[in-house]
């Protein structure tokens, strides 16, 4: 069985600041991807980024990067430069072979001017 | 535009009433799923589709049921809702071909409210 865990159910950071959102996993397949959403208030679910267990560098897209740790199970991510509007709710995720995927409880995060 | 569509965006509901909310994909996706999100337990897969007439549950499928009778498609029933079914839900879809299972597209959500 497949299970995130996210340990920060809110956090606050100033306008302008780097924040890292904690996620780790548990998984018995050797093949897995983990991915980070962001959900803001209006609910849709906006797909940030993705790091592939076989991939060698942790990956980045724009002010998102991955912090992945695999013998540790975890993978971070880190906003840097944060802006009002990176005020929402963000989910880990992580898909192993059967496809499925399984979602953390969430963290919120609200940037202060 | 590659688009998972789900309807009603919204719907406020009685107990007992026999319900069904639309999923629709344009990316003729293998991979089909339905997650309902409640606050404190992120999203939770309810149902799932490899394909065709091929479905199987998830961790939460008590009180739903779906079909897959065309591919795009992937209708979520309640048969008869109650009040602890009120949530958001989401539809979502991807293919099964290799680094294109990396990306899965996700439906606005549904607000469903039971009373």
């Amino acid at each position: 069985a497949q299970k995130i865990t996210q340990t920060q159910p809110g956090m606050f950071v100033q306008e302008k600041e780097a924040v890292t959102l904690d996620c780790t996993y548990d998984t018995s397949d050797p093949s897995y991807g983990l991915f980070w959403y962001k959900q803001p208030s209006s609910g849709e679910m906006i797909f940030l980024i993705y790091q592939g267990s076989y991939d060698q560098q942790n990956a980045t897209e724009g002010r998102y990067s991955l912090n992945f740790q695999k013998a540790r199970k975890s993978a971070n991510l880190v906003i840097s430069a944060s802006q009002l509007g990176d005020s929402a709710m963000y989910f880990c995720a992580m898909r192993g072979r059967d496809y499925k995927l399984s979602f953390g409880a969430g963290t919120t995060v609200t940037v202060r001017a | 535009e590659a688009q998972v569509t789900q309807n009603p965006r919204y719907l406020i509901t009685v107990t007992g009433k026999k319900l069904t909310v639309t999923c629709s994909q344009n990316m003729n996706h293998e991979y089909m799923s339905w997650y309902r999100q409640d606050p404190g337990l992120g999203l939770r897969q309810i149902y799932y589709s490899m394909n065709v007439e091929v479905t199987d549950k998830g961790d939460v499928p008590e009180g739903y049921k779906v079909s897959r009778k065309e591919k795009r498609n992937f209708p979520l029933i309640l048969e008869s809702p109650s009040p602890n079914q009120t949530s958001l839900y989401f539809c979502a879809s991807s293919s099964l071909a290799g680094r294109s299972g990396n990306t899965i597209y996700f439906g606005e959500g549904s607000w469903l409210t039971v009373v």
